[in-house]
């Protein structure tokens, strides 16, 4: 396609509740982040795959929180359990050439209650 | 460590005036710097860049922005600002090159008075 695009746009969880994100990236763009944007605040990095392989989960702030992109493509961020501080907007972006920005998606706001 | 600084988080300006977003930020190493602008309900969309070169950058809707190493800052500036302006402005650093993340300011809420 012509953008990232993610889904859903809107999930409201029970907390307790498992969730998966979806990104499908631009076609052939080789890297691949994750955001989580809380209310208010600018993005922060969760997590960086280069292809298929996950180079950088520094940022998962749980393990709860899991991320895969099994053929370089589709992205998928799974978070176990949800928690109402989960809550926020969850941004995906991609690349072909690494560091010289990256379209964003237009996230998926996950509300936990 | 990289970090980002925006001071203020509102601005107002009215329509047809300077609009004028500071940015400064903290590297390690020569950095990337990267001007992002956020409509309600939607993504980030890459209004300019400075990676090396020209120091003065100019990106879409008659936004630029000037790197200035010896202040640490990357301010956004548009002459005359438009209603359309309007939105959230995120200014970010990341020291480029394979994979390195982007760290993102606290945004400045930008509002333009008709």
């Amino acid at each position: 396609g012509a953008g990232v695009s993610q889904s859903p746009r809107y999930k409201v969880a029970k907390r307790g509740q498992d969730v998966a994100l979806r990104c499908d990236p631009i076609s052939g763009h080789v890297s691949l982040f994750w955001y989580q944007q809380a209310l208010g605040q600018g993005p922060e990095f969760l997590t960086y795959f280069q292809n298929e392989a996950q180079l950088d989960k520094s940022g998962l702030p749980s393990d709860r929180f899991f991320a895969e992109r099994p053929e370089g493509s589709v992205s998928t961020l799974k978070i176990q359990r949800t928690q109402q501080e989960d809550s926020a907007v969850y941004l995906c972006a991609s690349s072909f050439l690494q560091g010289f920005g990256y379209t964003f998606g237009s996230g998926t706001r996950l509300t936990v209650v | 460590a990289q970090s980002v600084t925006q001071l203020g988080s509102h601005v107002s300006v009215s329509e047809g005036a300077l609009v004028l977003l500071r940015c400064n930020y903290s590297s390690s190493v020569p950095p990337y710097l990267f001007w992002y602008v956020q409509y309600p309900n939607q993504g980030l969309q890459l209004l300019l860049k400075y990676t090396t070169g020209a120091t003065l950058v100019k990106g879409i809707n008659g936004f630029e922005a000037e790197f200035k190493k010896s202040e640490t800052s990357f301010h956004l500036t548009k002459p005359s600002a438009h209603m359309s302006d309007a939105a959230e402005y995120f200014c970010a650093v990341s020291e480029g090159g394979t994979g390195n993340q982007f760290y993102f300011g606290t945004g400045t809420s930008l509002t333009v008075i008709p």
